[in-house]
């Protein structure tokens, strides 16, 4: 197993662009987590997924953003009319329910600069 | 909703002491998880160790402790026998359904 995986690794995009992330979790998970992290600060969350249902959305997730997990394995986060806002890390994380507090596994996470 | 405050921002320690990471939480919850993470200039988060609300014993890993008061809402972390591969950001967790981070402590270990 290699573990999370994210990509891009990196992404630039101008503001009011649409951008998409990928993440893979580790192929047992059935939990997986998106965080946002900007930098100096710790990872905020933002929504996770018990296999393909999404259990919870932050406030911080707003209209513009949307998440998927649509056959309970790899997700996508989709940015809709990127602001400089947006400009952060954003993490994935998956683990093994119902064992909900089993160690969370990140990704590398995917660097977003919106210019 | 959990709220978790790490006031420290930075801390040092010479290599070979033992340093404290302090960290307090709020929550309702009877029944939860802490954790602490830490995530080296690669960014990527590791897991340091973990402790389960009900246990009164405080967890250890290697050189890594906490002492976990209840009552109080506290979480501490402490690093015995500092190594320079100890120097980063350090992240406590509150977990239930989800998992809540603290702004994280920056540590540095000097040689």
């Amino acid at each position: 197993d290699t573990g999370v995986s994210q990509n891009p690794r990196h992404k630039i995009t101008k503001r009011g662009q649409n951008v998409t992330f990928r993440c893979d979790p580790i192929s047992e998970h059935n939990r997986l987590y998106w965080y946002r992290q900007t930098l100096g600060q710790g990872p905020e969350f933002l929504t996770y997924f018990q296999n393909e249902a999404q259990l919870e959305k932050s406030r911080l997730l707003s209209d513009r953003f949307s998440a998927e997990r649509p056959k309970g394995s790899f997700s996508t986060l989709e940015i809709q009319r990127t602001e400089q806002g947006d400009s952060a890390m954003y993490l994935c994380a998956s683990s093994l329910a119902p064992r909900v507090n089993e160690k969370l596994f990140f990704g590398s996470g995917t660097q977003l600069s919106v210019l | 909703a959990q709220t978790v405050t790490q006031s420290q921002p930075e801390m040092s320690v010479q290599e070979a002491e033992t340093v404290t990471l302090s960290c307090t939480y709020d929550t309702s919850e009877n029944n939860y998880y802490l954790f602490w993470y830490k995530q080296p200039p690669s960014r990527q988060m590791i897991l340091v160790i973990r402790q389960e609300a009900y246990k009164q014993q405080n967890a250890t890993e290697n050189r890594f402790s906490v002492n976990f008061q209840k009552a109080a809402k506290s979480f501490s972390l402490k690093i015995s026998d500092s190594q320079l591969g100890d120097t980063a950001m350090y992240f406590c967790a509150f977990g239930n359904n989800d998992m809540r981070f603290g702004a994280g402590t920056r540590l540095t270990v000097k040689p």
